[in-house]
């Protein structure tokens, strides 16, 4: 059973960066995107970026100049970064794997971390 | 890149259907056969129903049907239930391996 967990500092001071990892187990990188999405309280979800397991990245138009989003293979993990944080920032961030058009759920989301709460504090 | 869009809410008796519709565009759902949907219940994290348009995963009621109209997918709950009610979303492929989402329905089971 494939299973993601996010990790990272869940308070971040405005104008610093949000760094989160996600720790990937039970399961193979490869064949795979490797997601950020993220959820303001109340509000809906929205798609931050991912990294293929081939190592090519890719962003939510929205975040791209801010967003770098890396893999470390042998780890199993894969990280995000976002720079110049505001409140607006403030978000539950959950990390998740999509399928490539290979797969059996091509461009799905099929296995979800159960989220990490950040805050950014002015 | 813009939202898809979303109803902000539907609402349904047991045993009714109801559907919630996502609007994109010809650069996402209109192009593409990969839209998916997603059911969150309060304080959890998403779960996939439908995917690449009107497929269900293993272990999702039959209840629950995809489909397709030019830039407009639906998501269709028949036999509503209790258990049914929850925050929908749509997530569409958008070309060069991106993704975009809904702004989320909520599902009230009157």
């Amino acid at each position: 059973q494939v299973q993601l967990q996010e990790s990272g500092p869940g308070l971040v001071k405005s104008s610093e960066t949000l760094s989160l990892t996600c720790t990937v187990s039970g399961g193979s990188i490869s064949g795979f995107y490797w997601n950020w999405i993220r959820q303001p309280p109340g509000k809906g979800l929205e798609w931050v970026g991912s990294i293929y397991y081939r190592g090519s990245t890719h962003f939510n138009p929205s975040l791209k100049s801010r967003v770098t989003i890396s893999l470390d293979t042998p780890k199993s993990q894969f990280s995000l970064r976002l720079n110049s944080v505001t409140a607006a920032d403030t978000a539950v961030y959950y990390c998740a794997r999509v399928g490539d058009i290979l797969t059996a759920w091509p461009f799905a989301i099929d296995y979800w971390g159960q989220g990490i709460m950040v805050s950014v504090s002015s | 890149q813009s939202a898809l869009t979303q109803p902000a809410s539907v609402s349904g008796s047991p045993g009714q259907s109801i559907t919630i519709s996502c609007t994109g565009t010809r650069s996402d759902v209109g192009s593409y056969n990969l839209v998916s949907w997603y059911q969150q219940h309060p304080a959890k994290a998403p779960q996939v129903m439908i995917y690449e348009g009107s497929k269900r995963p293993s272990g999702v009621s039959n209840r629950f049907s995809g489909s397709k109209s030019g830039n407009t997918a639906s998501l269709t709950i028949s036999g509503l239930q209790a258990e049914d009610e929850a925050d929908y979303y749509c997530c569409s492929y958008a070309g060069n391996s991106t993704l975009v989402f809904g702004g989320g329905t909520k599902l009230t089971v009157l």
